[in-house]
């Protein structure tokens, strides 16, 4: 079974530009997770997708932060315009279901560098 | 929120120790997922415990939830356990299923 998928593997921008990270979940998961990591801390949910819908994305800043999983299976997270504290790792995860004892299956990760 | 404590947050060991990684959470959880980050930055499973004793070759991990604590054995250790390893814990609010990791243990096995 392949895992979830994420592309690309680092991006480089510099501060006020907009930059897109992809990710593909394992086949058949419906829920879907974007987690930032910042150097030297876990993870942190930015968003959480039931199929096509936003579940809670409270933690997401709106202002220049956006996602979408039109088809209910790929999704694109955003990031316009990027700041310097934007530099983490993106990591997209998936499950199979909403229910509260479903693992979270993680991808390889978007490393950004804003310059 | 719930607080994660994760200890120690680092750990030096010769090939062949063995090793406890402990994780401490200040409310009930619904469940519980350790994961080792390797160097590459790729997390990956190792356990999804949110009760009881699991075991998985030289791993086993055993969560005490009404004590509120988890606990990952490492026996045997390889060089290639090197890494960080992270406990999650999921609390769910309405339809909202967040993990909230600890602050990691960075393990370092030297050969």
């Amino acid at each position: 079974e392949a895992g979830v998928a994420q592309s690309p593997r680092y991006k480089i921008i510099e501060k006020r530009q907009s930059v897109a990270f992809w990710c593909n979940p394992i086949s058949g998961h419906a829920t879907l997770y974007w987690y930032q990591q910042i150097l030297g801390q876990g993870p942190k949910l930015l968003i959480q997708f039931q199929n096509n819908g936003v579940v809670d994305d409270s933690q997401l800043p709106k202002d220049r932060f956006s996602a979408e999983r039109l088809k209910g299976v790929d999704s694109t997270l955003k990031i316009q315009p990027a700041k310097l504290e934007d530099s983490a790792v993106y990591l997209c995860a998936s499950s199979t279901r909403l229910a509260v004892y479903n693992e979270q299956f993680f991808g390889p990760g978007t490393r950004l560098t804003v310059l | 929120g719930i607080q994660v404590e994760q200890s120690p947050p680092d750990l030096i060991l010769q090939e062949g120790a063995n090793s406890t990684l402990r994780c401490n959470f200040s409310d009930s959880v619904n469940n519980l997922q350790w994961f080792h980050q390797n160097p590459w930055g790729q997390l990956i499973n190792l356990f999804y415990i949110p009760s009881g004793t699991k075991q998985n070759g030289r791993l086993s991990a055993t969560t005490v939830a009404t004590e509120r604590y988890s606990l990952l054995y490492i026996s045997s250790s390889q060089t290639t356990d090197s890494g960080v390893y992270f406990c999650a814990v999921l609390i769910s609010s309405g339809s909202a299923r967040q993990l909230t990791f600890g602050s990691g243990t960075q393990l370092t096995v030297l050969p």
